[in-house]
């Protein structure tokens, strides 16, 4: 089955610190992957995506991601993440011709002036 | 981009009652989608609606419970039917982009039943 593991949680990093969220999928086939992030009392939105090409994509915010496909990883990274950056970041995919999106559990990252 | 509301945007309803939760999309889109987002879980997509079809339900969602309709284009509604605590969670309407994956989601639709 389909599935997405997001390794952590819940993170809790100061202002300046690096950030990596991790995420596993399993699916033997291509597919497209993304990150949404929610601002507290926002929407859902999109923060990057890969579709082919570059496995290094770059998303809004200073935020990138990295496609190892030979580790299924979609690794979210942040160089120096700042107080607005706190919000809740879910690793999906897309898989084949099917436009169903599988979503992981959530990483809630709270970052602390 | 597309924008997406909901309706209600909460609501606490009693055991055996339905709810029925509105999505409105400000353009025209092939497929919609239903998502439930119970406490401390993920997304997890209910059906897909298309336009002038039946819904797909995924696996462990039936149609006695949640049924849809999508009248056109820009409108659907997700209704939860005989509810039970079970059934409190956020309910979350998405559509797609025309050339992705990419999906736009509306603000949720936070249902508690007592």
């Amino acid at each position: 089955a389909q599935s997405v593991s997001q390794h952590n949680h819940h993170v809790i990093l100061s202002e300046a610190a690096s950030l990596e969220l991790g995420c596993n999928y399993s699916y033997g086939g291509t597919v497209n992957l993304f990150w949404y992030v929610q601002y507290p009392g926002q929407h859902l939105q999109l923060l990057l995506k890969y579709f082919s090409g570059d496995p290094l994509v770059k998303g809004i915010k200073g935020f990138e991601a990295e496609f190892i496909k030979s580790k299924f990883s979609f690794n979210l990274r942040k160089p120096s993440v700042q107080w607005s950056d706190t919000a809740e970041y879910f690793c999906a995919f897309a898989s084949g011709g099917y436009q169903k999106v599988t979503f992981g559990t959530g990483t809630k990252l709270q970052v602390i002036p | 981009s597309a924008v997406i509301s909901q309706k209600p945007s909460r609501d606490i309803c009693q055991r055996g009652t339905s709810l029925t939760i509105q999505c409105q999309v400000d353009s025209q889109v092939t497929m919609m989608f239903w998502y439930r987002q119970q406490p401390g879980q993920s997304l997890t997509l209910i059906a897909t609606a298309n336009q002038g079809s039946e819904a797909t339900y995924e696996s462990g969602f039936v149609i006695d419970k949640f049924p849809i309709s999508r009248p056109n284009l820009t409108f659907s509604t997700l209704t939860v039917s005989n509810l039970s605590p079970e059934d409190s969670s956020i309910y979350l309407c998405s559509v797609d982009s025309r050339s992705s994956y990419e999906q736009y989601f509306g603000p949720g639709t936070r249902l508690t039943v007592t």
